[in-house]
């Protein structure tokens, strides 16, 4: 069965440092999305991106975070300069339809998540 | 934020029916209710949708009211590997992205 495949499993960085979360997405999937879950907390939509562009991003998505797609087959978060408080799991997700045009089957594939610790 | 009400937890006995409710009193005419879970810290994982009509499928039952102000979650027989923490979550209707908003959910804990 196909899976939205991400990578690293866990990084340990430190604070002021640049990171870069990637995502292999479904590969007929459209959308693609970044969530990130606080230990403890609720899980929080950050971006979603959909033709090679930003479709919305949270609040929390600010100037430290950006998306990329490199390649056909990437989907990259990075934080240029993290903080203590980035610390959390990072799910990347994607969909193959856009629910507000087809009403399809409004499932998000997950990944299994990269847990990044801030120190 | 979630315009999903959820208990904060419950309890099920393995191999009987879990059955999770949830309110969306605000739900608009067009949105859908969405139920994913999430295991220990994995990825959440769909389980099913419905717009008005109750939906079923290989993994649980959705029950929506006629009024679309509630719906329940019916995990028919509940196994060991279904203790997971539940989301009930109302599409907001956007631009165009599937962007889902995730509460607080229902820690379902399923006791041998």
């Amino acid at each position: 069965e196909p899976e939205v495949t991400q990578t690293p499993s866990h990084q340990v960085t430190q604070m002021g440092q640049e990171v870069i979360l990637r995502c292999v997405p479904i590969s007929n999937h459209l959308y693609f999305y970044w969530y990130r879950q606080i230990l403890g907390q609720k899980v929080e939509f950050l971006v979603s991106f959909y033709n090679n562009e930003i479709s919305e991003k949270s609040e929390i998505f600010d100037d430290q975070f950006s998306v990329e797609r490199p390649d056909g087959s990437n989907f990259t978060l990075k934080i240029r300069s993290t903080k203590l408080e980035d610390s959390a799991m990072y799910f990347c997700a994607s969909t193959p339809a856009s629910l507000t045009a087809s009403f399809g089957s409004g499932e998000l594939f997950f990944g299994e998540g990269s847990r990044l610790t801030v120190l | 934020d979630a315009k999903t009400t959820q208990p904060t937890s419950m309890d099920c006995a393995e191999g009987r029916a879990a059955n999770l409710p949830c309110n969306h009193s605000t739900i608009s005419g067009n949105e859908y209710v969405y139920w994913y879970r999430q295991i220990h810290s994995q990825g959440p994982q769909y389980i099913i949708h419905g717009l008005k009509n109750n939906e079923t499928n290989e993994m649980a039952s959705l029950i929506i009211t006629e009024d679309r102000k509630s719906s329940t979650l019916i995990l028919p027989h509940a196994t060991l590997r279904d203790t997971a923490v539940y989301y009930c979550i109302v599409r907001v209707a956007g631009t165009g992205a599937n962007n889902l908003f995730f509460g607080t959910g229902t820690r379902l804990t399923v006791i041998p």
